[in-house]
């Protein structure tokens, strides 16, 4: 069983548009995260949350937004998509205390 | 701004080699991790090492850290083709929960 999960795996959109990632973790940890890695492979925290505080690294636009039905699932809302969010995103999770746990990854490319 | 900086940036070598990547910080960390990314898939936990520890071991994997160098090494010995990967190392520091991510050594292993 993965552990976790997140869809799609490839997403190719146009510049202006909306679309979203899923992430789902059956780990039972607490604290949730997404990532950014560029081309360079260069790896940037966008977001923690557990049940009780979200933490938002201040350099994302706010066009981006994680959204959090329960504790196993935070996905990513993009808006207005740009040329510049083509990227590779990360799910991750953790029980919030040491090592995470990393989806396989969404390669979204923005035409 | 980025925590970790990995050294080299790229390493190749022959299978049955020692590799040895290195990491320096810059800001003082609670734990500091190692962590493995194949092409195309996503991170996986190699080694945790708290910072009260100077050294650790895991399989083929030997790990130090020098708190007064503000530095850390990775070391993957008798190497084989498999091995072939991104390392990353990552960093937590005070109350955060969240790992800051180095820029990454690629390497290569010849078979």
């Amino acid at each position: 069983d993965t552990a976790v999960s997140q869809t799609p795996k490839y997403l190719v959109t146009q510049m202006g548009n909306d679309k979203s990632i899923k992430c789902e973790q059956n780990l039972g940890h607490d604290t949730m995260y997404w990532y950014k890695q560029d081309s360079k492979k260069f790896l940037k925290i966008m977001f923690s949350y557990n049940n009780k505080e979200l933490i938002i690294n201040e350099t994302v636009p706010n066009r981006f937004s994680p959204k959090s039905p329960d504790k196993a699932h935070l996905n990513l809302h993009i808006n207005s998509l740009e040329l510049g969010d083509s990227a590779v995103y990360f799910c991750a999770s953790s029980p919030g205390h040491g090592e995470l746990f990393f989806g396989e990854g969404s390669r979204l490319t923005v035409l | 701004s980025q925590q970790g900086e990995e050294d080299p940036q790229a390493l190749s070598i022959q299978e049955g080699e020692n590799a040895t990547m290195n990491c320096s910080y810059k800001t003082s960390i609670n734990n500091l991790q190692w962590y493995r990314q194949n092409s195309g898939r996503g991170l996986v936990h190699l080694i945790l090492i708290r910072s009260n520890e100077r050294e650790k071991h895991s399989g083929r994997l030997r790990v130090t850290l020098d708190t007064s160098k503000k530095s850390s090494s990775l070391l993957i010995t008798a190497s084989r083709a498999a091995d072939t990967a991104s390392y990353f190392c990552a960093t937590v520091s005070g109350s955060a929960r969240q790992l800051t991510f180095g820029s990454g050594t690629q390497l290569t292993v010849l078979p």
